[in-house]
């Protein structure tokens, strides 16, 4: 199984500051790696896909790069609905499908 | 608009049964794979179990396998899961998620579902 391991934790940021989270994969996932956004009391909510593919209606101000086991989630300039949990999920060959733990962004 | 419409979760005791539905709505139900996610209190994503267009490619989490059963229902636009044996640490909210076209990451959620299991 591949484990995945987002850092930080907890991410404090200002609103309008550049918010920048990571995930590493136990092992290479290709490009098969998902971000989601959970606001409390919430579904999750798909934003990114393929590494760095915006699922539709997804504000420019996200995006994600890299590849094999070492990926970002960038979030260009924070409004006050971006203040949520974001996971990210590998979903290379065949399940089981692995999330990481949550990177938790809190107003500063 | 793509909907999907959960039922069924509630309070059970251990070693007890439930089952879990989710309807479809807004897309052709028939052309995709679907899967279930969990979630405990206060905790992260899991991803449970999923379920290949036609229902003969199925996948469990090694938690849940044996106890769970995924499956369709492509006439009525629903998806299901058996949930037997329950446990303690089942207690979660359910989410039914539909796959991306390229598959295995989870475009559309439904609303969840909140599983309890306790005496």
């Amino acid at each position: 199984e591949v484990v995945m391991t987002q850092s930080p934790a907890t991410l404090s940021v200002s609103p309008g500051e550049r918010a920048t989270l990571s995930c590493r994969a136990s092992q290479s996932v290709n490009s098969n790696l998902a971000w989601y956004q959970q606001r409390p009391g919430q579904a999750p909510r798909l934003l990114i896909y393929g590494a760095f593919s915006r699922a539709t209606g997804i504000p420019a101000r996200f995006s994600g790069s890299g590849s094999g086991t070492e990926f970002t989630l960038t979030i260009s300039s924070l409004q006050s609905e971006d203040f949520a949990v974001y996971y990210c999920q590998q979903y290379n060959n065949r399940p089981p499908w692995t999330f990481g733990q949550g990177t938790k962004v809190e107003i500063k | 608009e793509v909907q999907l419409l959960q039922s069924g979760g509630g309070v059970v005791k251990p070693g007890g049964s439930l089952r879990l539905s989710c309807a479809a709505s807004g897309f052709t139900f028939s052309s995709y794979n679907m899967n279930w996610v969990r979630q405990a209190p206060g905790k992260g994503l899991e991803w449970v179990s999923s379920i290949n267009l036609y229902g003969n490619y199925i996948y469990y989490a090694d938690s849940v396998k044996g106890r769970f059963t995924i499956s369709r229902d492509n006439a009525k636009n629903s998806l299901y899961l058996q949930l037997d044996s329950l446990r303690g640490e089942d207690t979660a909210v359910y989410y039914c998620a539909r796959d991306g076209e390229v598959g295995g990451f989870n475009d559309f959620w439904g609303q969840g579902t909140l599983v309890t299991v306790s005496s």
